[in-house]
């Protein structure tokens, strides 16, 4: 079944400073790639996603890109702030569950 | 624009009680997705239901666990005799098209659950 790794495990970086989230998938199937955020006892929300006839996504100061030959699908946040520091979740789709990568810690230190 | 709900936030039952997880979808959604998430894991798919239908429940293990989602009220997550291995989150997501259509899923609160 698909698999989705995902690096680092924690990330920690000074406020300002860019973050880059890695995740790699095994089945080629997957056509969707949501990333998500969550904070300590909370929900995970939807930051944002990217299709598979998309090579790259952008939303203010978050950014994903796609590599499908590759499969692999990254996670951009430039001008960090403290307010970023969360677990941020990637997920491939394999019709019809998600599948999540085990996470990354971010820390945003003033 | 209520988002997904689930109650309670917070369930504690001692080892062979059963526990039972309520999730109310979005306005509009019909699919609705169970996962479970262990203490600094991911989460993990368990089972997908539209309403009155049980649509793939690989990820839900086989004995003490069930799921529905009737034609009226919330979906229902079941889980009979419960075992202090059962401790964990357990989030609900739904969508408005089917799994698998590049269609968002949307989380609610989740239920942590504390087996004594």
């Amino acid at each position: 079944g698909e698999n989705v790794e995902q690096h680092p495990s924690t990330l920690s970086v000074q406020e300002g400073d860019s973050a880059v989230i890695k995740c790699t998938y095994s089945d080629s199937a997957s056509n969707y790639f949501p990333w998500y955020k969550q904070e300590l006892g909370k929900r995970p929300q939807l930051i944002i996603d990217i299709r598979s006839n998309v090579g790259e996504k952008k939303d203010q100061r978050i950014a994903v890109t796609l590599n499908k030959t590759a499969k692999h699908f990254s996670l951009h946040i430039t001008e960090t702030q403290p307010e970023d520091s969360a677990v941020y979740f990637c997920a491939a789709s394999i019709s019809p569950a998600l599948i999540f990568g085990k996470g990354t810690t971010l820390s945003v230190s003033s | 624009n209520a988002g997904v709900m689930q109650n309670p936030r917070h369930l504690v039952r001692r080892r062979g009680q059963e526990a039972r997880l309520r999730c109310s979808p979005m306005k509009g959604h019909s699919h609705v997705y169970w996962y479970r998430q262990l203490p600094e894991e991911g989460l993990k798919f368990m089972v997908y239901l539209q309403k009155e239908n049980i649509i793939d429940e690989s990820g839900m293990p086989k004995e003490r666990f069930s799921a529905e989602f009737p034609k009226e009220g919330p979906s229902i997550l079941r889980i009979q005799q419960v075992v202090r291995g059962d401790s964990a989150a357990y989030f609900c997501a739904s969508s408005r098209l089917p799994g698998g259509s590049q269609e968002t899923q949307y989380f609610g609160p989740g239920t942590r659950l504390l087996v004594l």
